[in-house]
């Protein structure tokens, strides 16, 4: 079963506005980890913001959000006042934390390429 | 912030060759590396746990004679591809996780196969 689902393989959002990224997951793990990176062209992954299933509060970086709603199992990534060099493939990853030790292991989603418009 | 450097980011070899990708924790230990594969407009794909000073630990479906881990330091990890083909070409990308929460990436190898 894909652990990481996003439905959106393309958004096009206009300059200067909000786009919501959409994110949904299945574990049964009760600790776990929600991670944005975003790729651009070029291939590097970048890290975008990080939101822990105990965390009370929405992650936010800058003008990154995450909107997590844990009953729905959903980590959707909203950008505000959007860039030009936000266009970008954008992941979502899920690390399932194991108890008795560390585990960094991620499991992504298929993505969505964002573009920004003028 | 944490660095991961990854070395080669571009090889062209020919099929038959063995190819190294090495990736570096450059101002942090990391006793486990991640080892990636990204196809073409698809998304990363786990192959292998790099693990300091022991075994790696490979996800189904990879070969592991294939892909080599050797993990022989705190900050060095490499993949050997043995015996390239076409279909091994692919963009391979490594990461540690400097902190708690934390995952850095390499910038990436983008392997071509002749």
């Amino acid at each position: 079963a894909q652990k990481i689902t996003q439905t959106q393989p393309g958004m096009f959002v206009q300059e200067k506005e909000a786009v919501t990224l959409d994110c949904t997951y299945d574990t049964s793990d009760p600790s776990y980890g929600l991670f944005w990176y975003k790729q651009p062209s070029s291939g590097e992954m970048i890290f975008l913001i990080y939101q822990g299933s105990y965390d009370q509060q929405n992650a936010t970086e800058g003008r990154y959000s995450l909107n997590f709603q844990k009953a729905r199992k959903s980590a959707n990534l909203v950008i505000s006042a959007s860039q030009l060099g936000d266009s970008a493939m954008y992941f979502c990853a899920m690390r399932e934390i194991r108890s008795g030790g560390s585990n960094y292991k991620l499991t992504f989603g298929k993505g969505t390429l964002l573009t920004v418009n003028p | 912030g944490a660095v991961v450097s990854q070395h080669p980011s571009w090889v062209i070899c020919k099929s038959g060759t063995s190819v190294k990708i090495e990736c570096r924790s450059l101002d942090f230990q990391a006793t486990t590396m991640f080892w990636y594969r990204q196809f073409p407009k698809q998304s990363l794909m786990l192959m292998a746990t790099s693990n300091e000073g022991s075994k790696a630990t490979y996800e189904q479906g990879v070969e592991k004679d294939k892909f080599l881990i050797n993990h022989a330091s705190l900050t060095l990890s490499t993949l050997t591809v043995t015996s390239a083909h076409p279909e091994d070409s692919s963009f391979y990308i490594c990461s540690a996780a400097p902190g708690a929460n934390v995952l850095t990436f390499g910038a990436g190898s983008r392997l071509t196969v002749l």
